[in-house]
């Protein structure tokens, strides 16, 4: 069973272009959350979507948004990149069940620097 | 406001032995909760879960014991080896929209 795939692995932007990240659940999750990594705040929540709705937004500027597309996939868009965007961005899947949440399996990254 | 936080930093032990990583957390209304590991250059990776009808549940070599009482949460693994040397996490989630709240993370070294 393949797991959570983020792409791109890298990628480096200049300060006020855009990006758009990518994120392939695991077969049959439809729950997907996306956390900022960076060595000062640790691991931020920024959003979650579930069957193509977002449940839940973490305390980040409108420049972070995201969608979940019918397949699960999930892609964010940060606008007007600033230095401080620069950071390790994890997608993580779950499976609802009950309403309750399973366990979440993060990918492996995609490492964003802004120059 | 709601936090989750690690009492120890650092923690290094010597292979073989037991090490035991502590949690915080602030949320009364958090009914679920995560430990990850996290190696350099990879995402967190899920070790254990445990939710709050339960206080203690038991892994392969790891053990998580929930206190709801003084809202503690340890991870404990036994017989730690080299592989085990990474960042720990423990995360918590009251289950409105998927959110978990991480702490700081404790990065155990292993001697060999």
């Amino acid at each position: 069973k393949a797991g959570v795939t983020q792409t791109p692995r890298y990628l480096i932007k200049t300060r006020g272009q855009q990006v758009t990240l990518s994120c392939s659940p695991i077969s049959g999750h439809r729950s997907v959350s996306w956390y900022q990594q960076t060595p000062g705040q640790g691991l931020q929540f920024l959003f979650e979507y579930f069957s193509e709705t977002q449940r839940n937004k973490g305390n980040f500027p409108g420049r972070f948004s995201g969608r979940q597309f019918s397949n699960s996939r999930s892609e964010m868009n940060v606008s007007t990149l600033e230095l401080g965007d620069s950071a390790l961005y994890l997608c993580a899947s779950s499976f609802l069940t009950g309403g309750l949440n399973t366990e979440a399996f993060f990918g492996q990254g995609t490492r964003l620097t802004v120059v | 406001g709601e936090s989750v936080g690690l009492h120890l930093p650092t923690l290094s032990v010597q292979e073989g032995d037991n090490s035991i990583i502590n949690c915080a957390y602030s949320n009364s209304a958090s009914d679920y909760f995560i430990w990850y590991k996290q190696e350099s250059g990879k995402g967190p990776q899920f070790i254990i879960d445990i939710r709050s009808n339960m206080d203690k549940r038991q892994g392969q070599r790891v053990t998580v014991l929930l206190n709801k009482t003084v809202k503690h949460l340890s991870l404990q693994i036994a017989a730690t080896q080299p592989g085990d040397s990474a960042v720990y996490f423990c995360a918590e989630t009251d289950n409105q929209g998927g959110k978990l709240i991480f702490g700081q993370g404790t990065e155990l070294s292993v001697k060999p």
